[in-house]
């Protein structure tokens, strides 16, 4: 148990429909990260929150945004769903203010999206 | 940031030593490499980093040859719990950028 808390584990919406996605990192973490893995694509990163406020983007779609909340919980918000949007989003924290290789990341159980 | 190559999948059998390589050919000088795993159907996780020559924890063995332009992760006496994706990182401590790439399959017989 990595001690990152996703919700919910599974969702399933229809195209054009819009989800949220909820992250509560471990205890003492104030980066939050969120990365999309489908199947062809591999762990992609998307967003990144420092306590608070956005540090660093990916490759985040206009129709998908996040936001860090004061108790440092993190939500990913998706809009206008397509087809392509499935797949696993994972939330991971940190320690580190950084998006480097050499921070240690923990990364929560996945939240699988599947839209029909 | 040094880009990796790490061979797409491997398959072995319960009780054998695994040898993962990963090829880091432009890895520069400040530049460490880190290991993930991923089991099916939950997130990566951290195992193993080093800078050079031999590191060893309670899960894995990172060599890491002079010329660091390769890496070998080595899990000893692999188990059917070890099937897993495993992905290398290569990054400089002063590079603000993560890249996970597909990682290798590793998938262990019984």
């Amino acid at each position: 148990d990595s001690g990152v808390t996703q919700t919910p584990k599974h969702l399933i919406t229809a195209t054009g429909q819009r989800v949220t996605l909820r992250c509560s990192p471990r205890s003492g973490d104030l980066s939050v990260y969120w990365y999309q893995q489908s199947l062809d694509q591999g762990l992609q990163f998307l967003i990144q929150y420092y306590n608070g406020e956005e540090r660093a983007k990916g490759n985040i779609l206009e129709r998908f945004s996040a936001q860090q909340f004061p108790d440092l919980h993190s939500e990913l918000n998706l809009s206008s769903l397509e087809l392509g949007d499935s797949a696993l989003y994972f939330c991971a924290s940190s320690v580190a203010r950084t998006l480097r290789s050499t921070d240690t990341q923990y990364f929560g159980p996945g939240t699988r999206l599947t839209v029909l | 940031l040094a880009k990796t190559t790490q061979p797409i999948s491997m398959d072995s059998y319960e009780g054998q030593e695994v040898n993962i390589t990963c090829s880091h050919n432009n890895i520069a000088t400040n530049d460490y490499i880190t290991w993930y795993q991923q089991f099916p159907s939950q997130g990566p996780r951290f195992i193993i980093q080093g800078y050079k020559t031999k590191v060893t924890n309670e899960v894995a063995s990172l060599f890491i040859p002079a010329d660091r332009k390769s890496s070998t992760l080595s899990l000893p006496r692999v188990s059917l719990s070890d099937t897993a994706v495993y992905y290398c990182l290569v990054g400089d401590p002063r590079d603000d950028k993560i890249i996970f790439g597909k990682g290798t399959r590793l998938h262990i017989l019984p």
